[in-house]
Parts: C-alpha cells; sequence; structure tokens
C-alpha cells in the first residue's frame, strides 16, 4: 500500500514569511508524529497526534510552530515568520497505534526541505 | 530526558565483512527500539523493531540485540554488501522516538 507522503519535497521562502508543510500518513494509521532533522541538532521530535488531538507538544521550538490534523489523516505543521534556523528537513511518520505500544511501529515520509534565506 | 549515542560516527569496511554498529541509552524505561536506514537525501526505512521484552529480533541478513538493564543495542549486519552503504539510526520510543545521532558506513567493492 502506500505509504506517508509530504508535500512539497523542497521549499524555500524568505526570512519572515509563513510556510506550510503537508503530511499525508499511512491509511488506518491514529498515530502521527512530526520530527525535525538539522545538521546542530540531528533528529528532533516535534509533536504527537492521536487522532485529531495532539497530546504532547513539548517538541515544538516556539510559539510560531503549529500543527493541525484534519480527519484523522492528514496533518499541516505552519512556521510562521520563518527564520534561518528553521532551515531543516521536517519529517513525518505515522504509527498504527501510537500512545506507547511494545509492537508500535513508525514508518517515515521523505520529508519536506527547508530553506530559509 | 533520553540520551542516545551511537559509536562509532563512522564506518569503512571492505564488501564481505560483518558490520556491528552499537548503541547506548540512558533511560530504561522504553516500549521498543527501531533501527531505521538512511540514504542521502531521502527519509528514514525501518529495518528492525525489538520489543523492550526482546533480547534479539532478525531479518535476512540483519540481526540487532537489546540489553535494556544494561541500556545497549547492537546491530549486526553479516556479509556486508555495497549497497549496505547509508547511515544506520537507533531510536528508543517511549511512544515518540529519541534518535543517536547515525553511523554512517561505508562498504568498499
Amino acid at each position: 500500500g502506500a505509504g506517508v507522503s509530504q508535500s512539497p519535497s523542497n521549499k524555500v521562502t524568505e526570512k519572515g514569511k509563513d510556510v506550510e508543510l503537508r503530511c499525508d500518513p499511512i491509511s488506518g494509521h491514529t498515530a502521527l508524529y512530526w520530527y525535525r532533522q538539522s545538521l546542530g541538532q540531528g533528529l528532533e521530535f516535534l509533536i504527537y497526534f492521536q487522532g485529531n488531538s495532539a497530546p504532547d507538544k513539548s517538541g515544538l521550538p516556539s510559539d510560531r510552530f503549529s500543527a493541525e490534523r484534519t480527519g484523522g489523516s492528514v496533518s499541516t505543521l505552519t512556521i510562521q515568520r520563518t527564520q534561518q534556523e528553521d532551515s531543516a528537513v521536517y519529517l513525518c511518520a505515522s504509527s498504527l497505534e501510537g500512545g506507547g505500544r511494545y509492537t508500535d511501529t513508525q514508518y517515515f515520509g521523505p520529508g519536506t526541505r527547508l530553506t530559509v534565506l | 530526558k533520553q540520551e542516545v549515542t551511537q559509536i562509532p560516527a563512522a564506518l569503512s569496511v571492505p564488501e564481505g565483512e560483518n558490520l556491528v554498529l552499537n548503541c547506548s541509552f540512558t533511560d530504561s524505561a522504553i516500549y521498543n527500539l527501531q533501527w531505521f536506514r538512511q540514504d542521502p537525501g531521502k527519509g528514514l526505512t525501518s529495518l528492525l523493531l525489538i520489543q523492550s521484552s526482546q533480547r534479539e529480533q532478525t531479518s535476512g541478513r540483519l540481526n540487532a540485540s537489546l540489553d535494556k538493564s544494561s541500556g545497549r543495542s547492537t546491530l549486526y549486519i553479516a556479509a556486508s554488501q555495497p549497497g549496505d552503504s547509508a547511515t544506520y539510526l537507533c531510536a528508543t520510543n517511549d511512544y515518540k522516538l529519541s534518535f543517536g545521532a547515525g553511523t554512517t558506513v561505508t562498504v568498499r567493492a
């Protein structure tokens, strides 16, 4: 079946602009995660959705970052007033159950490479 | 906060040699541990998942062990091939993943 998809694959924006990144999880997966991969910080957790609610937003680096999930499926990560330090690859993952399950495997999308000029 | 360390950071071996990749973590309260592969410019591919109650998991040429009490996991890749060249990441799962920095492997033909 189809895997996790993300769009756009690349995004170049100017400092101060807003951007939206989209994630389509694997059909039927209830849990969705956003991670960020940058040269200086490695791979870090941003936010976790269970259905449409986000029980853990602890990884969002500032209030310029927000995310929503609708219909228990598609998720959008929005970054307002982008800064150069926001440049990174944003990865989305989904899993069947989430919430801490011993067999729960997270499957990753190809990522969106964001460059802020 | 979970700290995950991978040693070595890079590894270069001739084709056919076995690979041993190490991962250590500080907090043993995990549900499972996953090993991923990442090719340049690509996303993450899940290789193996070991549940916290398991000691070992195998898939083809890959074998991963887990010693939760000592906070260690090891990924073994038998009879390496040039196609195994990639960065390998381990991640602990307490519902969200905490990643190591990865080991970049080069297999020379």
